[in-house]
């Protein structure tokens, strides 16, 4: 079965570094998405994109997060310059549809980003 | 807005015995409701999902949920639980018109005791 995939699956990084997480998702899906998790909280919204342009973005997606497919197949979450707080479980998600009913989201593993 | 309330942050069944998280709504629109499950370093994987058909769906793995309007709830159940059930769990909401992203409960970990 066609699955989401994400790399890499553990990323450590220094307090104000920029890092990539990026994904692969299922070929024929058309909305993508990104979520994070912190430990201990709950699975949060980061944004949504459709046909090249960010369909839905949540509070958290502020001026340091952007989102990009940058090819047919990958799409990468950037934060420019990391901080303590953006520690988290990150995972990308994709969908045939927007309607979730449907057409549910399939999720990643998730990429664990430490900020140190 | 919509949100789900999941009570209970942990969960300890014994082996054989029936498995209940709990997960109450809220949402100003019908929505539909999802349960997710996340076994240990991998993603969310779809457990079952309401969408307004039966209120009692059927889902993998043995799981069911049943939705219930009057107490806005979507509680998942499972009649015996088997080790491989470790998890967490996360009961998930959106609406109907697809215009607003899944909103996820804080999870519940289950343990299922030998």
């Amino acid at each position: 079965e066609p699955e989401v995939t994400q790399t890499p699956s553990h990323q450590v990084t220094q307090m104000g570094q920029e890092v990539i997480l990026r994904c692969v998702p299922i070929s024929n899906h058309l909305y993508f998405y990104w979520y994070r998790q912190i430990l201990g909280q709950k699975v949060e919204f980061l944004v949504s994109f459709y046909n090249n342009e960010i369909s839905e973005k949540s509070e958290i997606f502020d001026d340091q997060f952007s989102v990009e497919r940058p090819d047919g197949s990958n799409f990468t979450l950037k934060i420019r310059s990391t901080k303590l707080e953006d520690s988290a479980m990150y995972f990308c998600a994709s969908s045939v549809n927007r309607g979730l009913g449907n057409s549910p989201l399939h999720f990643g593993n998730g990429t664990r980003l430490t900020v140190t | 807005a919509q949100s789900v309330t999941q009570l209970g942050s942990h969960v300890s069944v014994s082996e054989g015995a029936l498995v209940l998280l709990r997960c109450n709504y809220s949402s100003s629109v019908p929505p539909y409701l999802f349960w997710y499950v996340q076994y240990p370093n991998q993603g969310l994987q779809l457990l079952l999902k309401y969408t307004s058909a039966a209120t009692l769906v059927k889902g993998i793995n043995g799981f069911e949920a049943e939705f219930k309007k009057s107490e806005t709830s979507f509680h998942l159940t499972k009649p015996s639980a088997h080790m491989s059930d470790a998890a967490e769990y996360f009961c998930a909401v959106s609406d109907r018109s697809g215009n607003t992203p899944l909103v996820f409960g804080k999870g519940t970990r289950l343990s299922v005791i030998a």
